[in-house]
């Protein structure tokens, strides 16, 4: 299996910042990567498919990028409903395959 | 809009067989694939498998001697069990409808069901 990585576990940033989060693969996906955002006692909500593009709905503040094995999410100017748990998911090789998460909290 | 609306039994004892069923309203069975994740408390997402409209399915290589997914095209519906449970086998279960790419790769869960929580304890 494809081993994903995230970075930061956790994060602590304010409104109005901007948020990198990382995800490593541990082989090349090309731009099969996708973003995820969850809130406690939710199902997850998709941001963002083959690495850069933004599904339907989702806001312009967010953006990722990469190709192969080192990919980024990026929130331009948070919000305060966009404090919640990000995971990275690669969809290259069977099966698909989560990061760990990062938790994005208030500071 | 799409709907998925999903239901099963919530406790069950170890050994016992977890099922669980999700329904797809408003929208067609046909050109996706429709996966199975689970959620361990606290923890992150895995993978269970999935269903594509044709009836082929994959399985997580890490449970596939346990489970088996299938769908009822007709009913516009997808099923999960999973054999001799145990307590690591407790979760939310998480029904998801994944798109497709033109070469056939799978680009991301766009729609979900609401959530199982499945408690396995003696």
């Amino acid at each position: 299996d494809i081993q994903m990585t995230q970075s930061p576990s956790s994060l602590s940033a304010s409104v109005g910042d901007r948020v990198t989060i990382t995800c490593r693969a541990s082989q090349s996906i090309r731009t099969y990567l996708n973003w995820y955002q969850q809130k406690p006692g939710q199902a997850p909500i998709l941001l963002i498919y083959t690495a850069s593009s933004l599904q339907s709905g989702v806001p312009s503040r967010f953006s990722g990028s990469g190709s192969g094995t080192d990919f980024t999410l990026t929130i331009s100017s948070l919000q305060p409903e966009d404090f919640a748990t990000y995971y990275c998911q690669q969809s290259y090789s069977p099966p698909p395959t989560f990061g760990q998460g990062t938790k994005l909290d208030i500071k | 809009q799409v709907q998925l609306q999903q239901w099963g039994a919530g406790l069950l004892k170890p050994s016992e067989t977890l099922s669980l069923t999700c329904a797809v309203y408003g929208g067609s069975f046909s050109g996706y694939f429709w996966s199975w994740i689970r959620q361990p408390p606290g923890k992150g997402l895995e993978w269970i498998g999935e269903v594509n409209h044709r009836g082929s399915t994959k399985y997580n290589p890490s449970l596939k001697s346990r489970i088996t997914i299938s769908q009822d095209t007709s009913k516009n519906q997808l099923s999960l069990k999973l054999n001799f449970v145990t307590a690591a086998d407790t979760a939310v279960y998480y029904c998801a409808r994944g798109n497709v790419d033109t070469q056939g790769y799978y680009v991301g869960s766009d729609h979900w069901g609401q959530g199982t929580l499945v408690t396995v304890s003696s």
